[in-house]
């Protein structure tokens, strides 16, 4: 696609429930980044990968939260058993390559624990 | 550790008038820095980067930002403020030579006012 595409936008969920987000980024891109961003804040960094391989999970906050890239392409992050702290907007970014080139964002997802 | 200091979270200016963004980073080894800005309900844009070379560096609709080691200091400014300047700008720290795995500072909203 022309841009990285996060789906859903926005996403409710009870307490308790698991989700999976997803990111499709841009079309060769190799990297690809996941952040969360609580209102207010800046982007927090979460993980990302190189190809299929996830390079640094660094970032993660604990165990509940895992993220995959198979094929290295599109992106999944998910979060299981939901807690209410866990809302905020996840964002996604690829680049092109390894190195100092510009990661491109997408609109991120919106989750809201209830 | 690194770190990003967005000195005020909230910024207003008239428009015409001169635009300038306040950002301190703490590093260890040389960084490259970078200013996001970010419209609502879109993702985040890369402004302009700074990674080695000139100090003064210029990006996208008319923003400069100058490197300043003996600051630690990587403002952005704009000489005249448009209407279309109002948003949130992030400034981002990275050690690495992975120019997607950013620390952010937590913001500074921008407002035009006619």
């Amino acid at each position: 696609g022309a841009g990285v595409s996060q789906s859903p936008r926005y996403k409710v969920t009870k307490r308790g429930q698991d989700v999976a987000l997803r990111c499709d980024p841009i079309s060769g891109h190799v990297s690809l980044y996941w952040y969360r961003q609580a209102l207010g804040q800046g982007p927090e960094f979460l993980t990302y990968f190189n190809y299929e391989a996830q390079q640094d999970k660094s970032g993660l906050p604990n165990d509940r939260f895992s993220a995959e890239r198979p094929e290295g392409s599109i992106s999944t992050l998910t979060i299981q058993r939901t807690e209410q702290r866990d809302s905020a907007m996840y964002r996604c970014a690829s680049s092109s390559n390894r190195g100092l080139t510009e990661a491109f964002f997408g609109q991120g997802t919106r989750l809201t624990v209830v | 550790a690194q770190s990003v200091t967005q000195l005020g979270s909230h910024v207003s200016v008239s428009e015409g008038a001169l635009v300038l963004l306040r950002c301190n980073y703490s590093s260890s080894v040389p960084p490259y820095l970078f200013w996001y800005v970010q419209y609502p309900n879109q993702g985040l844009q890369l402004l302009l980067k700074y990674t080695t070379g000139a100090t003064l560096v210029k990006g996208i609709n008319g923003f400069e930002a100058e490197f300043k080691k003996s600051e630690t200091s990587f403002h952005l400014t704009k000489p005249s403020a448009h209407m279309s300047d109002a948003a949130e700008y992030f400034c981002a720290v990275t050690e690495g030579n992975q120019g997607g795995k950013l620390i952010f500072g937590q913001g500074t909203e921008l407002s035009v006012k006619p």
